[in-house]
């Protein structure tokens, strides 16, 4: 089945900075590629997803990029503020069947 | 996205009882499912369930100790059976976005801790 690896386990940065967090996925059939945001005591949030037919994509202060070949994605966070401090999780997907989660990366925001 | 509401938020529970959890969406979905969060761990999938048809439950998971219901296009129950302290999770509805695609929006979840 697949396998979603998820780096780093924590991150800690100063506010305004930029934040990285990278998955890695086995199953080359998986084609959707979305990320969760779950704050303390609150469901995961979507916050931006990709399909496969596209590369990059960006909403305001997050982007995601996919490399298909390397089977790999990471969500960009830019100019971090104390709010967006949460857990966050890839996921991934072959069209039609369950989503299959990252271990979690714990954000936190320095101001 | 769909509002997605789940009842109750919490609870605390003795060892050997059963809960139910209640999921309720603001519209219509085909697909519903039912996630377990262990402490600070990722979402692990429980089951699937369709309006009309019998829960589809995954490895690790069966029938007697987290039976489904799904009555309707837009409720969805799941029971902790006989529970023990290793039921203690966050469990968590999801409803599969109504245009069909992958895409998932999940409810508040149910923080269960058995004692």
């Amino acid at each position: 089945g697949e396998n979603v690896e998820q780096h780093p386990s924590t991150l800690s940065v100063q506010e305004g900075d930029s934040a990285v967090i990278k998955c890695t996925y086995s199953d080359s059939a998986s084609n959707y590629f979305p990320w969760y945001k779950q704050e303390l005591g609150k469901g995961p949030q979507l916050i931006i997803d990709i399909r496969s037919n596209v590369g990059e994509k960006k909403d305001q202060r997050i982007a995601v990029t996919l490399n298909k070949t390397a089977k790999h994605f990471s969500l960009h966070i830019t100019e971090t503020q104390p709010e967006d401090s949460a857990v966050y999780f890839c996921a991934t997907s072959e069209y039609g069947n369950k989503l299959v989660f990252g271990a979690g990366t714990i954000l936190r925001v320095k101001s | 996205s769909a509002v997605i509401s789940q009842k109750p938020s919490r609870d605390i529970c003795q060892r050997g009882t059963s809960l139910t959890i209640q999921c309720q969406v603001d519209s219509q979905v085909t697909m519903m499912f039912w996630y377990r969060q262990q402490p600070g761990q990722s979402l692990t999938l429980i089951a699937t369930a369709n309006q009309g048809s019998e829960a589809t439950y995954e490895s690790g998971f069966v029938i007697d100790k987290f039976p489904i219901s799904r009555p309707n296009l837009t409720f969805s129950t799941l029971t902790v059976s006989n529970m023990s302290p290793e039921d203690s999770s966050i469990y968590l509805c999801s409803v599969e976005d109504r245009g069909g695609t992958d895409t998932q929006y999940f409810g508040p979840g149910t923080r269960l801790t058995v004692l």
